[in-house]
């Protein structure tokens, strides 16, 4: 099946700093990827929709500026938090869309961000 | 809208044992219909889903789900359990576009 590679796993910031999260379809083109914010114990939350080459698209209440996202060839899309903080802390979730139809979505296996 | 409901927030179930994850959905659309599952520390992988045609599905792992049109579920049901099946389990819901709208979860955890 298809995989989708999301790096690092684990990362440990301290508050103020940047992190970049990585999330790559190593064996298809993915002109769509999503990011997904979970916290503890509860659903998957989508944060926004990263379209190759074009800017993403954020769903209501995502700060635009707080997670810039990048979508710069069709196998990569970047999240970048920005100025980090405690309350950024979650688990992050990529996944990617093989094809034009969305039964087809295959997901990274998370980022955990802990912020300090 | 479209929304998800896991009634159950965790399930203890004992190994060999059946198991039922319960999910129920509303929607105004026709629907997709998915499960996911989830280990500690590591993303989701899909166990199965519902497009359209036969309203039981199988999937990996000995599990299965049946569409339920007139009661909006699609419960999740597995004859025998291991304890390797201990883990969260989502169920989801897409109308066909990029979104998908997902349960709470349910934490099933398998004892010996």
């Amino acid at each position: 099946g298809a995989v989708v590679s999301q790096h690092p796993s684990r990362v440990i910031c301290k508050s103020g700093t940047s992190v970049k999260i990585e999330c790559r379809s190593l064996d298809f083109q993915a002109t769509t990827m999503f990011w997904y914010r979970q916290f503890p114990k509860q659903s998957l939350m989508l944060m926004a929709t990263s379209n190759e080459g074009s800017k993403a698209t954020y769903e209501q209440g995502v700060e635009k500026d707080k997670f810039l996202i990048n979508h710069a060839s069709l196998t990569l899309s970047t999240l970048t938090v920005t100025s980090a903080h405690p309350e950024d802390s979650s688990f992050y979730i990529c996944s990617a869309r093989r094809g034009a139809t969305n039964e087809k979505l295959f997901f990274g296996s998370g980022t955990q961000l802990s912020v300090l | 809208a479209q929304s998800v409901t896991q009634l159950d927030s965790q399930v203890p179930v004992f190994e060999e044992a059946p198991v039922e994850l319960r999910c129920n959905y509303s929607s105004s659309v026709s629907v997709y219909l998915f499960w996911y599952v989830q280990y500690p520390n590591q993303g989701l992988q899909l166990l199965l889903k519902y497009l359209s045609g036969s309203t039981l599905v199988k999937g990996i792992n000995g599990f299965e789900a049946e569409f339920n049109k007139s009661q909006t579920s699609f419960h999740l049901r597995k004859p025998s359990v291991h304890i390797s099946d201990t883990a969260e389990y989502f169920c989801a819901v897409s109308d066909g576009t990029y979104k998908y709208i997902f349960g709470t979860g349910t934490r099933l955890k398998v004892l010996a």
